[in-house]
Parts: C-alpha cells; structure tokens; sequence
C-alpha cells in the first residue's frame, strides 16, 4: 500500500502522560498536513509542513502540541500532558503542489 | 480565515433516489473545492473535486456545481444506492492550497 500511513491506529493514555504519533505520507508528496477530528465534525487544521519546513500553525495548537518533518519524509506530533479534551482522530495528509489531500486512516487518541 | 458551512447535516433517501448536498464558502480568493467521502471508522476519500474556472464537473453519478458569484458549491448524488451511505465533507481551498477548510459533515443514509 502506497498511501498515507498513520502509527498507531489506537492509543489509550492517562491523563497527563505524553503521546507521540507518526505519518508517513506518499513519497512524492511534499506537503504535509495534520488534522482533528471530532465525532460528527469536519476535520480541523492543526499544522502544515512543505518539506521540512513547518509553515503554518492553527490556534487550536497548544502549547502542549508539537510536530515536526525533520528530513522532509515522514512527520510526528507529540502531545504533552494529555487532557480528556484532547481525545479525537488525529488525521495526517499530504499532497503535491495543487493536488488533492490524500488522508490516513488516524490514530484515535483516547486520554482516560 | 475560511468559513465552510455544510448543509443538511443529515440526509436519508430513498434507494435509487437523488441526494443533493449544499456548501457556501466565504473567502472568494477560495478556487478548489474537493469533496470527501467518509465511511464508518475510515479514512476521508477524494470522490470529486472541482476548481473554480468551471461550473460543473459530472463522474457517473456523481456530480458537483460551483457558483462563484454565490459562492457556494453543491453535491449532487443519482440513483442512490446503500454503499452511498457515509459521512460526506465538503472543502475549499486558496490557490497557495496551504489550508483546506472543512465543512461540518453530512451523514447520508440510503435506505434500501
């Protein structure tokens, strides 16, 4: 399968803890997104990278949030002291310049 | 920034009927306008896309308008049948493509 992968599928943690999830989009792909998304709600722009380079943060971004692309392929976000609040799909996608966004399947943060 | 607003949120028609699916936008810089098909526990998936120097874009049964004088874009779906059912997003985009913005969904159910 050549699409976008997400790693892990499910990640249940505490309260507090840290969590760090990875994407890895399609090759050719030198664009970057990650999104939120909520039960019954369209997905939410939470960072974008062109290359390794990280051009554009949303304000729904805390702090405690932090992604990086370091050599320009693959891509983790990290969450710091997890909150129940922060319990969502975490979707990566990443496209070529002018194409269509191409998703993941997600990694469904459940913060007990 | 970009506001999409997505209606109706929920949808149930008949099989072999005809479902429409409404977005307005309201940054008229916006020039690409994808739409998303979501089923149960999966990805977003492309189905059909359209850019604004057309007004209309037609793939089998499925088929998609654009007014930009209006700004608003609609989803047009014939001849419905129970695999259509899923959660549908529309989406706009600048031509820098550095955000998509999201509507808030459309759940479609296709009895049979």
């Amino acid at each position: 399968d050549t699409g976008v992968s997400q790693d892990p599928r499910h990640k249940i943690t505490k309260r507090g803890q840290n969590v760090t999830f990875r994407c890895d989009p399609i090759s050719e792909h030198n664009r970057l997104y990650w999104y939120r998304q909520t039960l019954g709600q369209g997905p939410e722009f939470l960072t974008y990278f062109q290359n390794e380079a990280q051009l554009e943060k949303s304000r729904l971004l805390s702090d405690r949030f932090s992604a990086e692309r370091p050599k320009g392929s693959f891509s983790t976000l990290e969450i710091q002291r997890t909150e129940q609040g922060d319990s969502a799909m975490y979707l990566c996608a990443s496209s070529f310049e002018g194409s269509p966004l191409h998703f993941g399947n997600g990694t469904r943060l459940t913060v007990t | 920034g970009e506001n999409v607003e997505q209606h109706p949120s929920t949808l149930s028609v008949q099989e072999g009927d005809s479902a429409v699916i409404k977005c307005t936008y309201s940054d008229s810089a916006s020039n690409y306008f994808p739409w998303y098909k979501q089923e149960l526990g999966k990805r977003p998936q492309l189905i059909i896309d359209i850019r604004s120097n057309v007004g209309e874009k037609k793939d089998q049964r499925i088929a998609v308008t654009l007014n930009k004088t209006a700004k608003h874009f609609s989803l047009h779906i014939t001849e419905t049948q129970p695999e259509d059912s899923a959660v549908y997003f529309c989406a706009a985009s600048k031509p820098t493509g550095n955000q998509f913005y999201f509507g808030t969904g459309t759940s479609l159910t296709v009895i049979p």
